[in-house]
């Protein structure tokens, strides 16, 4: 069975400041897609950004960045220079290779708030 | 824009009474998901289309129905809402998941309260 863990309730940052997010996974699959989304008090979930289980570099999108170690099967979140916009909750989702329906399995989800 | 749209944003219903949350995509992606995130929870998946295809995960209660009249529309009908049904309601959108790994795009949800 596939499982996504996450471990932070909660989190605080400085604005300005890096902030590290965790994730681990679990699967038998070999062949897996990693996701963070972001989700404001407003409610909408916001894709972030992607790792692909046989992408060998890590994913990075502007301020963001998924530190990706396969053989710990963690994939975390970096956010660079935190601002007070990113105060949201995370979530860190898995879509199996054996998943021909794009379900995607959602850790608990870490609440990040940026002190200013 | 290409988006996910979704109404009502806030629905107040009474226990008992049928209720329909509705979805709309422009972007043409023929997978459309719906959810469930209950307060401070994970979203949980109660079924998806694949086009016309009806996929219901195991754990998902009768209570719950849904359509999808064509590409761009998708409802989910909840016959009797119980206290425990309130919760964000969140629609999503993909791309054929056989043809590679896409994000899912969410709309904004719908917030469901039951007096």
């Amino acid at each position: 069975a596939q499982k996504i863990t996450q471990t932070q309730p909660g989190m605080f940052v400085q604005e300005k400041e890096a902030v590290t997010l965790d994730c681990t996974y679990d699967t038998s699959d070999q062949s897996y897609g990693l996701f963070w989304y972001k989700q404001p008090s407003s409610g909408e979930m916001i894709f972030l950004i992607y790792q692909g289980s046989y992408d060998e570099q890590n994913a990075t999108e502007g301020r963001y960045s998924l530190n990706f170690q396969k053989a710990r099967k963690s994939a975390n979140l970096v956010i660079s220079a935190s601002q007070l916009g990113d105060s949201a909750m995370y979530f860190c989702a898995m879509r199996g290779g054996s998943s021909n329906t794009g379900k995607l399995i959602f850790g608990q989800g870490t609440t990040l708030q940026v002190k200013p | 824009d290409a988006m996910v749209i979704q109404n009502p944003r806030y629905q107040v219903t009474q226990f008992g009474k049928p209720v329909t949350l509705s979805c709309s995509q422009t972007l043409n992606h023929n997978v459309m998901y719906w959810y469930q995130q209950k307060s401070s929870q994970a979203p949980k998946l109660l079924f998806h289309y694949y086009d016309k295809d009806f996929n219901n995960e195991a754990d998902t209660p009768d209570n719950f129905q849904s359509r999808r009249p064509n590409t761009s529309f998708c409802f989910l009908d909840i016959r009797s809402p119980g206290l425990g049904d309130a919760a964000m309601y969140l629609c999503a959108t993909s791309r054929d998941p056989w043809q590679g790994t896409y994000e899912q795009y969410f709309g904004p949800g719908t917030r469901l309260t039951v007096t």
